[in-house]
């Protein structure tokens, strides 16, 4: 079965504190890994897509990584407006749309 | 570009009624999903589309309808309210699904069934 996990499910950091977070999927014929960012009471957000192992990819405080089994968001000196639950979700090969399975998320706190 | 929006944005419904939970787009994508977001899981796939006319289920179909009988609108239908319905849902949608062009998503319609 195809599956994504996120851990931890929740992260409390000081502000300045770097930190990762992980996304390991089993699923079969991966094609792009996906990461959002999603604030309370809101739609998710696009971050990156991550298409090959090895690839990396930065946006500001933020970057991701990805290996054949997991992938990597490093917040490097996170401050209190990078607080949000971030999501990945890898596509599967689905002929005629873009199938997502999404991992649970983690609820990153940034604490000034 | 509103992009994608979603009405309304709160429900309150009795079990056994039924409702639609309306979804725009204004970036003329072709491809467009509903999910929904449980506490503590990942968005599920409901439905979703290809172009106006086509549809097809995701992974959680049961107890929803859809209709795209245009590129912008994609209503999702509830016929018989459960309590097991109660969730938050979002609409999405993609210009291609070939490629790997990201999802924008609504600000979702958080739905409660009493």
């Amino acid at each position: 079965e195809d599956q994504v996990t996120q851990s931890p499910e929740a992260l409390r950091l000081q502000e300045g504190e770097s930190s990762s977070l992980n996304c390991s999927y089993t699923v079969s014929g991966l094609r792009g890994l996906f990461w959002y960012r999603q604030d309370p009471g809101k739609g998710p957000e696009f971050l990156f897509t991550l298409y090959s192992a090895g690839e990396e990819k930065e946006k500001e405080r933020l970057k991701a990584t990805l290996t054949k089994k997991e992938s990597f968001l490093h917040i490097t000196a996170p401050k209190p407006e990078d607080s949000a639950t971030y999501l990945c979700a890898v596509q599967l090969p689905f002929q005629g749309a873009q199938k997502l399975v999404f991992g649970q998320g983690t609820r990153l706190t940034i604490n000034p | 570009n509103a992009g994608v929006t979603q009405t309304p944005k709160f429900r309150i419904l009795k079990i056994g009624q039924s409702m639609t939970l309306q979804c725009t787009q204004d970036m003329n994508h072709n491809y467009m999903y509903w999910y929904r977001q449980d506490p503590g899981m990942g968005l599920k796939l409901i439905y979703y589309s290809v172009g106006a006319g086509i549809t097809d289920k995701g992974e959680v179909p049961n107890g929803y309808n859809v209709s795209r009988s245009t590129t912008e609108d994609f209503p999702l239908r509830l016929e018989l309210a459960a309590p097991s319905q109660t969730s938050v849902y979002f609409c999405a949608s993609s210009s291609l699904a070939g490629s790997f062009n990201e999802q924008f998503f609504g600000p979702g319609t958080r739905l409660t069934v009493l």
